[in-house]
């Protein structure tokens, strides 16, 4: 049982303009959520994050959207660059859980 | 500076061979994970170890063994029980056990070690 979706498995944006990257989950106990960014043959590396209590988080060009109505979380990277192309892992978490649940990664590739 | 080692970074094994992954750490963390990465699979948890001396299963521990002897360390055992082992395969760890979340809690992950059955 896939708790964590991420349905686009690659996404191609132009270098700019703007990259939106969505995570669905179906567990309604999940609370925080996660954004990683993996290069090829490197370890993931922590982007940026959102509590259920607020329903944005903007760090520089990277913002997350929390809909909990909907169970959908987005991250927006705006403008994109070449550096962004990167597959990228939302994960979720209930507060005081031992674990990260993480989605299946959706590569992006930024064009110049 | 403070990281994350694994090694080897790549790895060949035989069919019906044990193979050990190595895990260590020098940012003082509690909690460790192991974790594979399969093509248009994401990250499944496979060990993961809140404290010295304990660990649990995660979704996939079938054919996989670890020890936590040490904080710094936690090495993954592929054995020849492990049905398809050829993986990319991620350690990573945390603060705070119990808090998956959270500005303290978030995963700090090592470079990686691929293996690859012959």
């Amino acid at each position: 049982d896939q708790q964590v979706k991420q349905n686009s498995p690659s996404l191609s944006v132009q270098e700019g303009r703007i990259s939106i990257l969505n995570c669905d989950y179906t567990n309604s106990m999940f609370d925080y959520f996660l954004w990683y960014k993996k290069y090829p043959a490197e370890g993931p590396t922590f982007l940026i994050s959102i509590s259920s209590i607020k329903d944005k988080n903007e760090d520089g060009r990277f913002t997350v959207f929390l809909n909990k109505s909907a169970k959908h979380l987005s991250l927006h990277i705006v403008p994109s660059q070449p550096g962004d192309s990167a597959v990228y892992f939302c994960a979720a978490a209930r507060q005081g859980a031992q674990k990260l649940v993480f989605g299946q990664g959706t590569r992006l590739t930024i064009n110049p | 500076d403070g990281g994350i080692t694994q090694s080897p970074k790549y790895l060949f094994r035989k069919e019906g061979q044990n193979v050990t992954l190595s895990c260590e750490q020098n940012l003082n963390h509690d909690a460790m994970y192991w974790y594979r990465q399969d093509p248009g699979q994401g990250l499944r948890l496979i060990y993961y170890s809140q404290i010295v001396n304990d660990f649990q299963k995660g979704d996939i521990a079938e054919g996989y063994s670890v020890s936590r002897e040490k904080k710094e360390s936690f090495p993954l055992t592929v054995t020849s029980a492990q049905k398809n082992p050829t993986a990319f395969y991620l350690c990573a760890s945390r603060h705070r056990p119990g808090l998956a979340g959270g500005p303290l809690g978030e995963l700090f992950f090592g470079e990686g070690s691929r293996l690859t059955v012959l």
